[in-house]
């Protein structure tokens, strides 16, 4: 079963817009972490964020997390082509499994 | 630093058969999930390898077995191939404690003929 659900499904941005991605979870956690998969290889990890945090950046990536929402929304500034990718939220982490969503696709248009 | 690595990189099969996956985790990362990715879907969770012990499994069936070596590498079996057992399998390495990132290796994309 599938614990986060991504929103949008699919996104297509022009080189330098903005783009935010949303996901929703189902039960508490004790964070949530957004990772980038290219093309069905590997997934790469990009930021983790902790139940007591209420907002994270690295680089050009900004999360957000609403745990009385069970949301958390990841906007990547000044997209650039390179950003095409899936993007998947998961809850746990570490000892515990991670649970996935089925990912937003973003493309980026040059 | 070494990151997590998978071998093969791709596998082809014929239903019936069994498969052996392989992952080498991250330098210092002790502990080695399981999951597989279907086309378009998340990965599924399928099972946790810590002090050489399942520690945690998802809901697979019993077809799917895996293994950890002193080293901290592991294997995951898969027997009585079936065509839905085709896809992306991930390996993740991670320290055991706390709330940690799971790092994820390049994957080995299986198809089941």
């Amino acid at each position: 079963s599938q614990q986060g659900e991504e929103d949008p499904q699919a996104l297509s941005i022009q080189e330098g817009e903005n783009a935010t991605m949303n996901c929703s979870y189902k039960t508490s956690i004790n964070n949530l972490q957004w990772y980038r998969q290219n093309s069905g290889r590997g997934l790469v990890h990009l930021i983790l964020i902790r139940s007591n945090e209420r907002e994270k950046h690295s680089g050009r990536l900004r999360v957000t997390l609403d745990t009385s929402k069970k949301s958390s929304s990841l906007l990547i500034t000044a997209s650039r082509a390179a950003d095409t990718a899936s993007y998947f939220c998961a809850t746990g982490g570490g000892s515990e499994k991670l649970v996935f969503g089925k990912g937003t696709k973003l493309t980026v248009n040059p | 630093d070494a990151g997590v690595t998978q071998s093969p990189t791709h596998l082809i099969k014929t239903r019936g058969q069994q498969v052996t996956l392989r992952c080498s985790p991250k330098s210092g990362h002790d502990t080695v999930s399981w999951y597989q990715q279907a086309l378009g879907q998340g990965p599924q969770f399928i099972f946790q390898y810590y002090e050489e012990e399942e520690r945690q499994r998802g809901n697979f069936p019993d077809r799917f077995s895996g293994h950890q070596f002193p080293n901290y590498s592991s294997e995951l079996n898969v027997n009585a191939l079936l065509l839905g057992d085709s896809a992306l399998y991930l390996c993740a390495s991670s320290l055991p404690s706390g709330q940690n990132e799971q790092f994820f290796g390049p994957g080995t994309r299986l198809t089941v003929l």
